[in-house]
């Protein structure tokens, strides 16, 4: 089945403490992003990558690392956690970064900082 | 003012009512345009884009108006499982994909 996989779905964790959330697609997709997810606030790019070895910054990059050394994995790395991280993730694929390609989400993650 | 700019709703509406939405974009050289249905904490799935004649997709129509800068979504025969929030989504850029998300209009249809 063609998927977005994120994990991991829920996460607690407290400040400071070092997470990676992974993302995986199977559908051979060239272009990859993240959003945060807050209320009032709609979707917002944090980072994204157009293809291996590719990243570029998002709307809201501050905080937040990512890597693509393979095709298929996208991980978001949240070195020094804070509290205003607190919300909800999800990475998406599409096949290229077309202005009308399709993009296709993970289930999210659910990140609370305390 | 906000890039793209939608009403929160909710929208109650009894089944097999009609119901529509307009969202409003202020980049007037935003090229592509899309609805995106979400349900409550799980992942936005696309439900259309949006051409610049109209599109219709069973029960769901959607329209662009460039000249005002709104598109809207008009839902038909509105059933339980339409029950969501719907995502106005635009790309902002020209030729590559920055896409501006819409806070979301939430829809409840009752029975």
């Amino acid at each position: 089945e063609a998927q977005v996989t994120q994990n991991p779905r829920y996460l607690i964790t407290v400040t400071g403490k070092k997470l990676t959330v992974t993302c995986s697609q199977n559908m051979n997709h060239e272009y990859m992003s993240w959003y945060r997810q807050d209320p009032g606030l709609g979707l917002r790019q944090i980072y994204y990558s157009m293809n291996v070895e590719v990243t570029d910054k998002g709307d809201v990059p501050e905080g937040y690392k990512v890597s693509r050394k393979e095709k298929r994995n996208f991980p978001l790395i949240l070195e020094s956690p804070s509290p205003n991280q607190t919300s909800l993730y999800f990475c998406a694929s599409s096949l290229l970064q077309g202005i009308n390609e399709k993009l296709f989400f993970g289930s999210g993650t659910q990140l609370s900082v305390l | 003012r906000k890039e793209v700019e939608q009403d929160p709703g909710p929208f109650n509406v009894p089944e097999g009512a009609t119901v529509a939405f307009n969202c409003t974009y202020s980049n007037s050289a935003s090229q592509s345009f899309f609805w995106y249905r979400q349900d409550c904490r799980k992942e936005p799935k696309l439900l259309m884009s949006v051409y610049s004649s109209g599109n219709e997709d069973g029960r769901f129509t959607a329209q662009l108006n460039r000249a005002s800068q709104y598109i809207s979504l008009l839902i038909r025969d509105s059933k339980l499982s339409d029950s969501a929030t719907y995502l106005c989504v635009v790309n902002t850029a020209t030729g590559f994909q920055k896409l501006v998300f819409g806070t979301g209009t939430r829809l409840l249809v009752s029975p």
